[in-house]
């Protein structure tokens, strides 16, 4: 049965900031990997997809790595901002068609 | 292209009342699965629907829950006789190739509060 963790569970830096938050999945047998964010009381926003014959994907500050063999995945956030305040959650998509959710991290990025 | 669209947006129900939540897909998605998320922690997976079929209902209780996607119309899960217990945010995703695809990719609506009193 897949499982996904997230560390840490919970990050607070100052604004400008470079961070990494990291993913782990017990079972390599995946489709992709989906990082989301999520504001309070709001529902998910997708910001990453990687496939499962990719390395990594970047859409602006954002950077998503995907090591299967290792069964983990980082976000990396460059120059932090305040608005990037939220909780991130990775999801795997895995061979049993189910898309596994971690419990997520928190993150405040500081003014 | 309107987003996936969950509603009602609050819901608050008596112990043993009924609560329907539903999800409309966003256009041209015909693949809906339903999370229940707790205070503090990560979604759990409740049921994958596609059009009139239930794929996946493995994450879903036995008892008082059920759901469905008929041919026309949002989707819908039920939930009988609420208890407390039952108080959750209910999150409702789509997709639009089924999650078999390797580039398959979920759009979430804004869930919707069940407070059981």
């Amino acid at each position: 049965k897949q499982e996904v963790t997230q560390i840490p569970a919970a990050l607070s830096v100052p604004e400008g900031e470079n961070l990494v938050l990291n993913c782990s999945f017990t079972d390599s047998a995946i489709y992709n990997l989906q990082w989301f964010r999520q504001d309070p009381g709001k529902g998910l926003t997708s910001l990453l997809l990687i496939q499962s014959s990719q390395r990594e994907q970047t859409s602006g500050r954002l950077n998503a790595s995907l090591d299967k063999s290792s069964g983990r995945s980082t976000l990396y956030i460059a120059a932090s901002q305040p608005g990037d305040s939220a909780t991130y959650l990775c999801a795997a998509l895995d061979y049993g068609q189910n898309f596994v959710f971690g419990p997520g991290t928190r993150l405040s990025v500081l003014p | 292209n309107a987003g996936v669209m969950q509603n009602p947006r609050h819901l608050v129900r008596r112990r043993g009342q009924e609560a329907r939540l539903r999800c409309s897909p966003m256009k041209g998605h015909s693949h809906v699965y339903w999370y229940r998320q707790l205070p503090e922690e990560g979604l759990k997976f409740m049921v994958y629907l596609q059009k009139e079929n239930i794929i996946d209902e493995s994450g879903m209780p036995k008892e008082r829950f059920s759901a469905e996607f008929p041919k026309e119309g949002p989707s819908i899960l039920r939930i009988q006789q609420v208890v407390r217990g039952d108080s959750a945010a209910y999150f409702c995703a789509s997709s639009p190739l089924g999650s078999r695809a390797t580039n398959e990719k979920l759009f979430f609506g804004s869930g919707t509060q069940l407070s059981v009193l």
